[in-house]
């Protein structure tokens, strides 16, 4: 068990909707990366975030938003999905600093119909 | 931009054996982090080992052990008495003070009994 928390497992929706991705850190991190697994894509990095604020942005879409909240919980908002958004959806979290490794959650599958 | 390339789509090795997966990563930086992430079919991402680039002494955990040549920009796993669990997709991830990791493409290892 890694520690970082990822809700829900699955998620199954339409075109078009707007999908909302859920993750708790580790205690006692402070940093947060989401990242997007996809067979054409492999593992892309999408965003992360360091104690409430945006500290780096990788290959997310207009369409994506994310937020880091107080309680340091991270949430990752997908809107007017498209059938290829359709991934597994990780977040990661470290401590901070470069040199700690991150933990992974188990990801979020997205199935777009 | 950084790149890490996996040369190795899949790798067999025989239980009990040794097996060494590739990893070469293209970089402008001095200072950086790398890493070895297994993933196996339940999808989790699960780390194995990292490396420090400023350590000439290549890191190991256990049966695993990476062959670090900082000038080659060459990043090796090795897995010593290999097992049916270690099965699985293995990403090799570099990691700069911009804090993102980026993946390689993985490289599936296929233990047989």
């Amino acid at each position: 068990d890694s520690g970082v928390t990822q809700t829900p497992k699955h998620l199954i929706t339409a075109t078009g909707q707007r999908v909302t991705l859920r993750c708790s850190p580790r205690s006692g991190d402070l940093s947060v990366y989401w990242y997007q697994q996809s067979l054409d894509q492999g593992l892309q990095f999408l965003i992360q975030y360091y104690n409430g604020e945006e500290r780096a942005k990788g290959n997310i879409l207009e369409r994506f938003s994310a937020q880091q909240f107080p309680d340091l919980h991270s949430e990752l908002n997908l809107s007017s999905l498209e059938l290829g958004d359709s991934a597994l959806y990780f977040c990661a979290s470290s401590v901070g600093s470069a040199g700690q490794p991150q933990h992974f959650g188990d990801g979020t599958r997205l199935s777009i119909l | 931009a950084q790149t890490v390339t996996q040369s190795q789509p899949e790798m067999s090795v025989q239980e009990a054996e040794t097996v060494t997966l590739s990893c070469t990563y293209d970089t402008s930086e001095s200072d950086y982090y790398l890493f070895w992430y297994k993933q196996p079919p339940s999808r989790q991402m699960i780390l194995v080992i990292r490396q420090e680039a400023y350590k000439q002494q290549n890191a190991t955990e256990n049966r695993f052990s990476v062959n670090f040549q900082k000038a080659a920009k060459s990043f090796s796993l090795k897995i010593s008495d290999s097992q049916l669990g270690d099965a699985a997709m293995y990403f090799c991830a570099y990691r700069s003070r911009g804090n993102k990791l980026v993946f390689g493409a993985g490289t599936i290892l296929r233990v047989k009994s």
